[in-house]
């Protein structure tokens, strides 16, 4: 079937340093979301994306659609506390209309 | 803010039984959608669920599972014969256009012991 790779894994930061994560895979995707899940919670949609090339920005948050449509980024500037949790990048890919595929998601840890 | 509820956040079954999973929509919403999470894993697709009708399913979508909207507001999830490996979080989520900004609910803990 089809798969994302997220990467990385996990990551140790230091309040205020920027983060930055992908995803990729070997096939066409019409869109890329990217989603925050906190302990115990449901999925929160951070940033939406339908064009290839599209650069999208939610408050600190950055993320972009790759021009092959197979790669997907994620950027976070001057990380504070509360953006621990762990971000999944799902898409849809072209042979679904309805199926999302999800990456593993990284887990962000801030180092007090 | 509109939001997408589930109910209840636990449920804990004995192997065999059914389970009805819960879940009310946000009101404008047309698609509906059912993913599950083992503990440590991935989201997984289960089901999409538009114009009264099953859309699209997985291989976990099997013969146990059925989904319904038995009127405006609820749409469920229904186990028929609950197994150990049913057990995680499962996620209601819907959205106004297809695979478009899927809004999940908090989820429900299914435990199957």
């Amino acid at each position: 079937g089809q798969q994302l790779n997220q990467s990385p894994q996990s990551m140790f930061i230091q309040e205020g340093e920027d983060v930055s994560m992908n995803c990729t895979s070997s096939s066409i995707f019409n869109t890329w979301l990217w989603y925050k899940q906190d302990p115990g919670e449901g999925p929160v949609l951070l940033i939406a994306l339908y064009k290839a090339g599209e650069l999208t920005s939610n408050g600190r948050l950055t993320a972009q659609f790759g021009i092959t449509r197979k790669d997907s980024f994620l950027n976070i500037s001057a990380s504070i506390p509360s953006d621990v949790g762990i971000y999944f990048c799902a898409g849809q890919f072209m042979d679904s209309n309805y199926q999302l595929i999800w990456g593993a998601g990284t887990k962000l840890i801030i180092k007090p | 803010e509109p939001e997408v509820t589930q109910t209840p956040s636990h449920q804990v079954t004995q192997m065999g039984q059914e389970v009805i999973l819960r879940c009310v929509p946000i009101s404008n919403h047309l698609y509906f959608y059912w993913y599950r999470q083992i503990l440590g894993q991935k989201v997984e697709f289960l089901v999409s669920f538009y114009n009264n009708e099953i859309s699209e399913k997985s291989e976990i979508f099997d013969d146990q599972f059925s989904v319904e909207r038995p009127d405006g507001s609820n749409f469920t999830l229904k186990i028929r014969s609950t197994k150990l490996e049913d057990s995680a979080m499962y996620f209601c989520a819907s959205s106004e256009a297809e695979v478009e900004k899927l809004f999940f609910g908090s989820g429900t803990q299914l435990s199957v012991l």
